[in-house]
């Protein structure tokens, strides 16, 4: 797991709520990045941030907010809007010091609505 | 092959043996792969890297292999332990691009028979 730590491990959500997944890494990585893990499937993007302030949507960032004000967090948001939360959720950041570009996941939190 | 639903391929070997898992990598501009480990429960783990002006890279019980002909890539783990037990997936990127977005394969789940 490197430096990137996801908290909580499991959470559980009723319908109609908004829920907040934290992610932080002390790796002194630009990029940091969500992705969705759905049984037997890949991995999804969800947002990506390249820096500080700014952030992009992934391939489905319908339902989800995120925001980037430090370097060492990136918060996501699965918003009451999502109508299929339930899913293991995953945190990256991006090391591309000399010769490498690769991500490094954090342990994952798992989402159940209930 | 590819998975389909919540089936991944499945790769079951006697502890001992070797194994060797397959990729095939969608992007004719990718030249950047990794491959990752995934154990039930938690986050990839990064296991080893190549970039496209190689064919073939060592790690410590782990090859990779490259073939940027028919775009394939392979992982091959020596004497495979029960400890290697988990999913494996390949990702690929173009190195050094401004986003660093990963495309993630599926993944095959490697069972290890003691």
């Amino acid at each position: 797991d490197g430096g990137i730590t996801q908290s909580p491990k499991y959470l559980f959500r009723k319908e109609g709520q908004n829920v907040t997944l934290s992610c932080e890494q002390n790796l002194n990585h630009d990029a940091m990045y969500w992705y969705r893990q759905d049984p037997g499937q890949g991995l999804r993007l969800i947002y990506y941030s390249q820096i500080v302030n700014d952030f992009q949507k992934g391939d489905i960032a319908e339902g989800y907010s995120v925001s980037r004000e430090k370097k060492e967090s990136f918060p996501l948001t699965v918003t009451s809007a999502q109508k299929n939360p339930t899913a293991f959720y995953l945190c990256a950041s991006r090391d591309s010091g000399e010769a490498k570009d690769t991500q490094y996941f954090g342990p994952g939190t798992r989402l159940t609505v209930l | 092959g590819e998975s389909v639903g919540l089936h991944l391929p499945t790769l079951s070997v006697q502890e001992g043996d070797n194994s060797i898992i397959n990729c095939a990598y969608s992007n004719s501009a990718s030249d950047y792969f990794i491959w990752y480990k995934q154990e039930s429960g938690k986050g990839p783990q990064f296991i080893i890297d190549i970039r496209s002006n190689m064919d073939k890279r060592q790690g410590q019980r782990v090859t990779v292999l490259l073939n940027k002909t028919v775009k394939h890539l392979s992982l091959q783990i020596a004497a495979t332990q029960p400890g290697d037990s988990a999913v494996y997936f390949c990702a690929e990127n173009i190195y050094g691009g401004s986003q660093g977005n990963l495309i993630f394969g599926k993944g095959t789940k490697l069972s290890v028979k003691p």
